[in-house]
């Protein structure tokens, strides 16, 4: 059974970084698959931020390009996301997924929440 | 960007009754369409993929239809554990993936 789990400080200051990490077991990142990261204000609809594929390549949304960064570490199983200076808008349930071509999210996080607030 | 839209963003519905939710893509998307079920707190659960073909797990009860601009889901007959948010998301022209606004279904 494919499992992903979130992990990261759940309050940042207006204009630093945040930074979360998925650990993924079950399954090994480096057999394939794009891995992506999903996000859910409080009270709205889902945001695709972007994904990564198992070999590094990554594909942003362009409303968040210039201040997303995802990597991937085969290593360690786990994929993470950074979103540079935020906002009080950035404020958010922060899930990552396996994304796969076909099927698109079929193995979600159970989403962690992060505030940005001083 | 291909705007997804839904309808309605609420559907009151009794238990037993038949639910029909709407997407509308601002462009075709082929079959490339998914919908996920959300509860409150919990992460949301792909249903269908393909535009109609139900996720591993998935009970028969939830049906998808359509392709190009129109999509359907269809809860043949509503539980008490389907009230929930439903969002579409269409995976066919991308980056961006884009997911429609939800439509809630509550118990009437």
């Amino acid at each position: 059974q494919v499992q992903l789990q979130e992990s990261g400080p759940g309050l940042v200051k207006p204009s630093e970084t945040l930074s979360l990490t998925c650990a993924v077991s079950g399954y090994s990142i480096s057999s394939g698959y794009y891995w992506g990261w999903i996000r859910q204000p409080p009270g709205k609809g889902l945001e695709w931020i972007g994904s990564i594929y198992h070999s590094g390549s990554t594909y942003y949304n362009p409303s968040l390009k210039s201040r997303v960064t995802i990597s991937v570490d085969t290593s360690k199983n786990q994929f993470s996301l950074k979103l540079s200076s935020v906002t009080a808008a950035d404020t958010a349930v922060y899930y990552c997924a396996r994304d796969t071509a076909m099927v698109t999210f079929d193995y979600w996080g159970q989403g962690t929440l992060v505030t940005v607030s001083s | 960007e291909i705007v997804m839209t839904q309808s309605p963003a609420t559907l009151s519905v009794s238990p037993g009754e038949r639910a029909t939710l709407s997407c509308r893509a601002s462009q075709s998307v082929s079959s490339n369409l998914a919908w996920y079920q959300q509860k409150p707190g919990q992460a949301p659960r792909l249903l269908i993929y393909g535009a109609s073909t139900r996720a591993t797990g998935i009970p028969a009860r939830f049906s998808g239809s359509g392709s190009g601009t129109e999509f359907t889901l269809t809860i043949s007959s509503l539980q008490s554990e389907d009230f929930a948010v439903y969002y579409c998301q269409q995976y066919n022209n991308w980056p961006p993936r884009t997911f429609g606004q939800g439509t809630k279904v509550e118990i009437k």
